[in-house]
């Protein structure tokens, strides 16, 4: 069975410029959640996605940031305009059951804004 | 407030040794404590986790001890092998919200 994969796995972009993280998730999975890793600090969720529904975007930093998951499958994060802070590692995980007791995660995509 | 504190940031441990990763929380309210592991390139993985009805859970050589009254739970890896290099995460959530509260990590080498 495929795990959960996130694409791409590295981006540099300049500060100004947008980009979109992409997280297939595990099939038949309802639950999706999307954490982020600044160098060297714990890793704070985003959002969480129910099916195609968001259930919870408390941990979005802030309106540059879009979460996506159309038709409840794969999700997308649209950063417009990227800034310098936004660099880091963003995580994807999915999970069969509500709660995050048996979440999956991605690789993980590494943001470089430059 | 939600914080989970984790240390040491970095451990090295000989091979064969004991591996002990602490954390402390400030929210009672946490009822879900686990452990990830994470290798280089890859995503965090469960790798444990203990709820605050126990003192004590131990799958193979890990082993979580948790004291609900001094707010501390700790990761004991026994007989420590270089495969077992890599960072650890302790986390916390509640039943109500499911928002995962991650410490910082402990970058972990075992030195053969």
């Amino acid at each position: 069975e495929a795990g959960v994969t996130q694409f791409p796995s590295h981006s540099v972009i300049e500060k100004g410029q947008t980009v979109t993280l992409r997280c297939d998730p595990i099939s038949g999975h309802d639950n999706l959640y999307w954490y982020r890793r600044v160098m060297g600090k714990e890793i704070k969720f985003l959002l969480h996605f129910v099916k195609e529904s968001k259930q919870d975007e408390s941990g979005m930093p802030n309106n540059r940031f879009l979460a996506e998951r159309t038709g409840g499958t794969y999700s997308t994060l649209k950063v417009q305009p990227a800034e310098l802070e936004d660099s880091g590692v963003y995580f994807c995980a999915s999970s069969q059951v509500r709660d995050n007791t048996e979440a999956f995660f991605g690789q993980g995509t590494r943001l470089t804004v430059v | 407030q939600q914080q989970v504190k984790q240390s040491p940031q970095s451990l090295i441990v000989q091979k064969g040794g004991i591996s002990i990763i602490n954390c402390a929380y400030e929210n009672t309210a946490f009822d879900y404590f686990p452990w990830y592991q994470q290798f280089p390139g890859k995503g965090p993985a469960l790798l444990i986790a203990i709820r605050p009805d126990v003192s004590e859970k131990k799958e193979g050589r890990f082993t979580i001890s948790f004291n609900k009254s001094a707010k501390q739970f700790s990761l004991h890896i026994m007989d420590s092998q270089p495969g077992d290099s890599a960072t650890y995460f302790c986390a916390a959530s509640t039943e109500s919200n499911y928002q995962l509260i991650w410490g910082a990590g402990t970058k972990l080498i075992i030195k053969p």
